[in-house]
C-alpha cells in the first residue's frame, strides 16, 4: 500500500508571507500523480495543483507552486503571498498510473492558519 | 452546474440501526467513491466504484455497505456492525480516460451517535 506522510499537523503564516508544507510519500511505482487538496472551514475539498511524475518541471498554479524531488519522494506546496483566504486544511494525495486505477491515498492534512 | 450532491448534511443514528447516506452525481464520471474523515487522519478510503454493478472495498470498509446500479449514484450505508460511526463522510467522483483527473468532493455528511 502506498503510504502519504505530511509531517506538519499545524503551520502559521503571516499574511502576505510565503509557507511551505511538507508531503512524503513511499512508492515502488515509477509513474504516478501527486496532488494538493484544499479544505477551508466549509469542508469542501478544492483542487490546488497536480504534477505527474514524469514530468520534470514543477507545476505552478498562481501564487501555488509545488517542490517535486522524485528521487526524494517529496512533495511540498509552497503557497506565496498568503492571503486570509488560503487558511484551510491541506491534503497531499497519491495516485498510482497503472491496473485502472483511479482511487486515491491521502496523507493526515495539514491545517494552514494565517495571522492577519 | 454539474456537481456531487450528497444527504443529509447532518445524520443521527442511534445504537443498532442501520443508516444510508446518499450520494448522487450528474457529471457523468465513471467512478465514485467514500472516504470517511476523523480528526487528525486525513480521508481514509471505504469503498470505491469504477463501473456500475461493481465496488470495491477499501481501506476500512468493515462495518459499511454499498452499491452501484446507476452511473449517477452510490450509497453507503453504515450498518450497526460500525460500532464507531461518528465521523465526516465524503463521496466523490471521477473520469477514468486519464489518470491527471483529479477527484471532485460533494460537500459532505456528518454523521453522529444518539
Amino acid at each position: 500500500a502506498q503510504t502519504v506522510t505530511q509531517s506538519q499537523p499545524e503551520m502559521s503564516v503571516q499574511e502576505a508571507e510565503t509557507v511551505t508544507l511538507s508531503c512524503t510519500y513511499d512508492t515502488s511505482e515509477s509513474d504516478y500523480y501527486l496532488f494538493w487538496y484544499k479544505q477551508p472551514p466549509s469542508r469542501q475539498m478544492i483542487l490546488v495543483i497536480r504534477q505527474e511524475a514524469y514530468k520534470q518541471q514543477n507545476a505552478t498554479e498562481n501564487r501555488f507552486s509545488v517542490n517535486f524531488q522524485k528521487a526524494a519522494k517529496s512533495f511540498s506546496l509552497k503557497i506565496s503571498d498568503s492571503q486570509l483566504g488560503d487558511a484551510a486544511m491541506y491534503f497531499c494525495a497519491y495516485r498510482i498510473t497503472r491496473s485502472n486505477d483511479y482511487k486515491l491515498s491521502f496523507g493526515a492534512g495539514t491545517t494552514v492558519t494565517v495571522r492577519a | 452546474d454539474g456537481g456531487i450532491t450528497q444527504s443529509p448534511k447532518y445524520l443521527f443514528r442511534k445504537e443498532g440501526q442501520n443508516v444510508t447516506l446518499s450520494c448522487e452525481q450528474n457529471l457523468n464520471h465513471d467512478a465514485m467513491y467514500w472516504y470517511r474523515q476523523d480528526p487528525g487522519q486525513g480521508l481514509r478510503l471505504i469503498y470505491y466504484s469504477q463501473i456500475v454493478n461493481d465496488f470495491q472495498k477499501g481501506d476500512i470498509a468493515e462495518g459499511y455497505s454499498v452499491s452501484r446500479e446507476k452511473k449517477e449514484s452510490f450509497p453507503l450505508t453504515v450498518t450497526s456492525a460500525q460500532k464507531n460511526p461518528t465521523a465526516f463522510y465524503l463521496c466523490a467522483s471521477s473520469r477514468k480516460d486519464s489518470y491527471n483527473q483529479p477527484q471532485h468532493f460533494g460537500d459532505g455528511t456528518r454523521l453522529s451517535i444518539l
